[in-house]
């Protein structure tokens, strides 16, 4: 099984900081790597697709980036709005698996 | 609009059954498949598997090999997950998903509690 290794488990941040948050797989991915937000009580919303395509409908301060077995997800400019758990998720390989997630907090 | 509504909340005894279900609209059911995930209160995400909704074929991941069935009704665009002999570590929030276009169900809290 591939493991997706995710950190920080808890980040901190000003709005207007630029933040950054990483998964290490365990083997080559081949950038089937998607990054999700999700808030307290609902359901997993999709951010990036692949490594680095923006899902319709989400702000331009994300981005993602990465290749091999290193992905980053980067907010350029944090929004009160972004708080939440960021996980990511290979889908390279089955088993499909994702990373532990990152708590998000707006100082 | 695409959606994904699942059944309501559901509390069971240790040893029962619950069936769960998802019904898709938006779109053609069996251009894509669909995927179940565990979340337990607090916890992370843990993939369970995938349904090939044109073949009825389900996927397991190890941890969900025995207790769980995904099935289909296609003819209602609905996907299933069936868990017997339930567990009390089976408490969690459980949602189906279409990974392709980041489609997500609302999500099924299921309480096993003697």
């Amino acid at each position: 099984d591939i493991q997706m290794t995710q950190s920080p488990s808890l980040l901190s941040a000003s709005v207007g900081d630029r933040v950054t948050i990483n998964c290490k797989a365990s083997q080559n991915i081949n950038k089937y790597l998607n990054w999700y937000q999700q808030k307290l009580g609902e359901a997993p919303k999709l951010l990036i697709y692949n490594t680095n395509n923006l899902q319709t409908g989400i702000p331009s301060r994300f981005s993602g980036s990465g290749s091999g077995t290193d992905y980053t997800l980067t907010i350029s400019s944090l929004q009160p709005e972004d708080f939440g758990t960021y996980f990511c998720f290979q889908h390279n390989s089955w088993p499909l698996t994702f990373g532990s997630g990152t708590k998000l907090e707006i100082k | 609009q695409i959606q994904l509504v699942q059944s309501g909340p559901e509390l069971k005894k240790p040893g029962e059954s619950v069936k769960i279900s998802c019904k898709a609209s938006g779109y053609t059911f069996t251009d894509y498949a669909m995927h179940w995930v565990k979340q337990a209160p607090g916890k992370g995400l843990k993939w369970m598997g995938w349904i090939n909704t044109y073949t009825g074929k389900p996927t397991y991941a190890d941890d969900f090999k025995g207790r769980f069935v995904f099935s289909l009704e296609a003819s209602a665009s609905t996907a299933n997950l069936q868990i017997s002999n339930l567990k009390n570590e089976d408490t969690a929030t459980y949602f189906c998903a279409r990974v392709s276009g980041g489609y997500w169900g609302q999500g099924v809290m299921v309480t096993v509690s003697s």
